[in-house]
């Protein structure tokens, strides 16, 4: 079955630490992956995706995706944690077989000064 | 930017009414995408829709239904509200491309829905 594994509920670094929010999938076929951040009693905003080519992906606010093919991960890193990037973090994969989007179960970053 | 506005952020209905969540997209996306987020499950599809008058089942539909009349517009649907159907709901949309296209789903922000 196709699936998305967020392990940690939660994920506690300092400001200015760098921080590591892990994901690992399990898909048939090539993955998309996608990670996604939530504020609190807002939506989902899009960070970065993968799709194919260089497996350090850059995205939005400073975030940087490393994709693993052979540990089948795409974990979630920032060299430098901010109090804003404390939020709920959504890893997202493609399921080769139904093209739906598996949601992970999320991971809540507490980011303190 | 795109911008997919739900009519609601906050909604308490009762047991047993029928219950309409309305969601706009203003980018032309061919694609949008009901979801219900509870703690510790993530997101789980309810239905999508790829065009005007088309919609797909997804994950939980039971208890829901959908319209999309227009393409801007999907609307939600829960046929007689239940206690267990008390949920953030989300919609999204994306381009054409189908579920599985490359593009990012674009999020509204949410109708927090409480039922009595």
């Amino acid at each position: 079955a196709q699936s998305v594994a967020q392990p940690e509920d939660q994920v506690n670094v300092a400001e200015g630490n760098p921080l590591t929010v892990k994901c690992t999938y399990s898909v048939s076929g090539n993955p998309y992956l996608f990670w996604y951040v939530q504020y609190p009693n807002r939506g989902l905003q899009f960070l970065l995706k993968y799709i194919t080519g260089d497996n350090l992906v850059k995205g939005s606010y400073g975030f940087e995706a490393e994709f693993n093919k052979s540990q089948t991960s795409f974990h979630l890193k920032k060299p430098s944690a901010l109090v804003s990037d404390s939020a709920l973090y959504f890893c997202a994969v493609r399921d080769g077989d139904t093209d739906k989007l598996i949601f992970g179960t999320g991971t809540r970053l507490q980011v303190f000064p | 930017d795109v911008k997919v506005t739900q009519s609601s952020r906050y909604l308490v209905k009762r047991t047993g009414e029928k219950v309409f969540l309305e969601c706009v997209q203003d980018m032309d996306h061919e694609n949008m995408f009901w979801y219900r987020q509870d703690p510790g499950l993530g997101l789980r599809l309810i239905y999508f829709s790829y065009d005007v008058k088309m919609k797909e089942k997804g994950d939980i539909p039971e208890g829901y239904s959908v319209s999309r009349e227009k393409k801007e517009r999907f609307s939600l649907i829960l046929e007689s509200a239940s206690t267990n159907q008390t949920s953030m709901y989300l919609c999204a949309s994306t381009q054409s491309g189908g579920l599985g296209s490359n593009q990012p789903q674009h999020f509204g922000d949410g109708t927090r829905l409480s039922i009595l």
